[in-house]
C-alpha cells in the first residue's frame, strides 16, 4: 500500500500525559499537513512541511504541542501534558509539488482519547 | 470564521435518486474546490475537484457545479447508492497553498 499512514489508529491516554503520533507520506510527496478533526466538524489545518521545513503553523497548535519531520519523509506530532479537549482525530495529509500540488491526500487519522 | 459554508448537514436520500450538496465561500483567491468523501473512522477520500474556470466537472455520477460570480459551487451524485452513505466535506485552497479550508460536512444516508 503507498497511501499515507498513521499509527497508532487509536490513542486513550490520561490527561496530563504525553502523546507522539507518527505519519509516513506517500513516498514521492514532499509536502506534509497535519489537520484535527473533531466530531461532527471538517478537518481544521494545523501545521505543514515542506521536506523538513516546518512552514507554518495555525494558532490551534498551541505550545504545547510540537511537530518534526527531521529527514523530510516521516512526520511526528507531539502533544505535551493533554487535556481533555485534545480529544480528536488527528489526520496527516500530502500532497506533491508538481503535477497536481493542490491534491492532499489524506491517512486514516490517529483517534486520540484524552480520559 | 468558517471559510467555506456547507449545507445541508445531513441528508436522506432513496436508492436512486440525486443527491445535492451544497458550498460558499467569500474568499476570492480560492482557486481550487476538492470533494472529499469520509467513511466512519476513516480518512478523508479525495471525490473530485474542480478549478473555476470550468462550470462543471463530471467523473461517473459524481458532477460538481460551479458558479463563480455566486461563489458557490455544489456536489451532484446521480443515481446515489446505499454505498454512497458517508459524510461529504467541501473544501476551498489557493493553488500552491498550504492548507484547505473544510465545510462542516453532509451526512449523507441513501435509503435502499
Amino acid at each position: 500500500d503507498t497511501g499515507v499512514s498513521q499509527d497508532p489508529r487509536h490513542k486513550i491516554t490520561k490527561r496530563g500525559q504525553n502523546v507522539t503520533f507518527r505519519c509516513d507520506p506517500i513516498s514521492e510527496h514532499n509536502r506534509l499537513y497535519w489537520y484535527r478533526q473533531t466530531l461532527g466538524q471538517g478537518p481544521e489545518f494545523l501545521t505543514y512541511f515542506q521536506n523538513e521545513a516546518q512552514l507554518e503553523k495555525s494558532r490551534l497548535l498551541s505550545d504545547r504541542f510540537s511537530a518534526e519531520r527531521p529527514k523530510g519523509s516521516f512526520s511526528t506530532l507531539e502533544i505535551q501534558r493533554t487535556e481533555q479537549g485534545d480529544s480528536a482525530m488527528y489526520l496527516c495529509a500530502s500532497s506533491r509539488t508538481s503535477g497536481s500540488p493542490d491534491t492532499q491526500y489524506f491517512g486514516p487519522g490517529t483517534r486520540l482519547t484524552v480520559l | 470564521q468558517q471559510q467555506v459554508k456547507q449545507s445541508p448537514q445531513s441528508l436522506i436520500v432513496q436508492k436512486g435518486g440525486i443527491s445535492i450538496i451544497n458550498c460558499a465561500y467569500e474568499n476570492t483567491a480560492f482557486d481550487y474546490f476538492p470533494w472529499y468523501q469520509q467513511f466512519p473512522g476513516k480518512g478523508p477520500a479525495l471525490l473530485i475537484a474542480i478549478r473555476p474556470d470550468v462550470s462543471e466537472k463530471k467523473e461517473g455520477r459524481f458532477t460538481i457545479s460551479f458558479n463563480k460570480s455566486a461563489k458557490q459551487f455544489s456536489l451532484h451524485i446521480m443515481d446515489s447508492q446505499p454505498g454512497d452513505s458517508a459524510t461529504y466535506f467541501c473544501a476551498a485552497s489557493i493553488t500552491n497553498g498550504n492548507q484547505f479550508y473544510f465545510g462542516t460536512g453532509t451526512s449523507l444516508t441513501v435509503i435502499p
